[in-house]
């Protein structure tokens, strides 16, 4: 049972303009999401969060949009870098995990290529 | 600031063998989590310590796969006997605090080939 997918395993984009990068969940017990991106033989880097009692949060050039009634949230990069190229993971927890677990379920990733 | 590492970087080994992986984390950071990550998915958790006592490893195969951290600081997973569905990138992360909105710091993982 997929909790949270990203339904596209790649995406193209010209440099300078913007990427956006798409998350379903299932479980409407998630309050709070993560983007994590990866490059080839590295460990998953944190990007930006949300939590639920919010519908945007911004950092620099990465904006997060949450649609919690469509459980749907989304990461824009704008502009787009050619060094932005990687996979991005999208991942969720829900509190009812409990304040001592920090458990986190990922998507499978979507694998962005920025041409120059 | 060391970030965290793991060792080995990669492992063949034939099914039924035995396999361990070492971890050690971020300097001061009391939760240590593994993760395994099969190709074309993303990291499933196996195990979170806080210090030294497990605090979730509802989705560790007990039957097979063990892991330890003694004095709360680095850890070791270990497979006995390895299956062939075992192979994966194990990726070892940390955090600061127990807490969910503690940031998870991931170290490069160990990519595992059975065979």
């Amino acid at each position: 049972d997929q909790q949270v997918k990203q339904n596209s395993p790649s995406l193209s984009v010209q440099e300078g303009r913007i990427s956006i990068l798409n998350c379903d969940y299932t479980n409407s017990m998630f309050d709070y999401f993560l983007w994590y991106k990866k490059y080839p033989a590295e460990g998953p880097t944190f990007l930006i969060s949300i939590s639920s009692i919010k519908d945007k949060n911004e950092d620099g050039r990465f904006t997060v949009f949450l649609n919690k009634s469509a459980k749907h949230l989304s990461l824009h990069i704008v502009p787009s870098q050619p060094g932005d190229s990687a996979v991005y993971f999208c991942a969720a927890s829900a509190s009812r995990y409990g304040g001592a677990t920090n458990k986190l379920i990922f998507g499978t990733g979507t694998l962005l290529a920025v041409q120059p | 600031e060391a970030g965290v590492a793991q060792s080995p970087r990669y492992k063949i080994i034939e099914k039924r063998q035995s396999v361990a992986f070492w971890c050690n984390p971020i300097s001061g950071h009391a939760t240590l989590y593994w993760y395994q990550q099969i190709l074309g998915q993303g990291p499933k958790l196996l195990i979170q310590f806080q210090n030294n006592g497990v605090v979730d490893d509802s989705q560790l195969p007990k039957d097979r796969f063990s892991a330890e951290r003694l004095k709360g600081v680095d850890s070791t997973l270990k497979i006995q006997p390895a299956k062939l569905e075992d192979s994966a990138v194990y990726l070892c992360a940390s955090s600061q605090t127990s807490g969910r909105l503690g940031t998870q710091y991931f170290g490069p993982g160990t990519r595992l080939l059975v065979l």
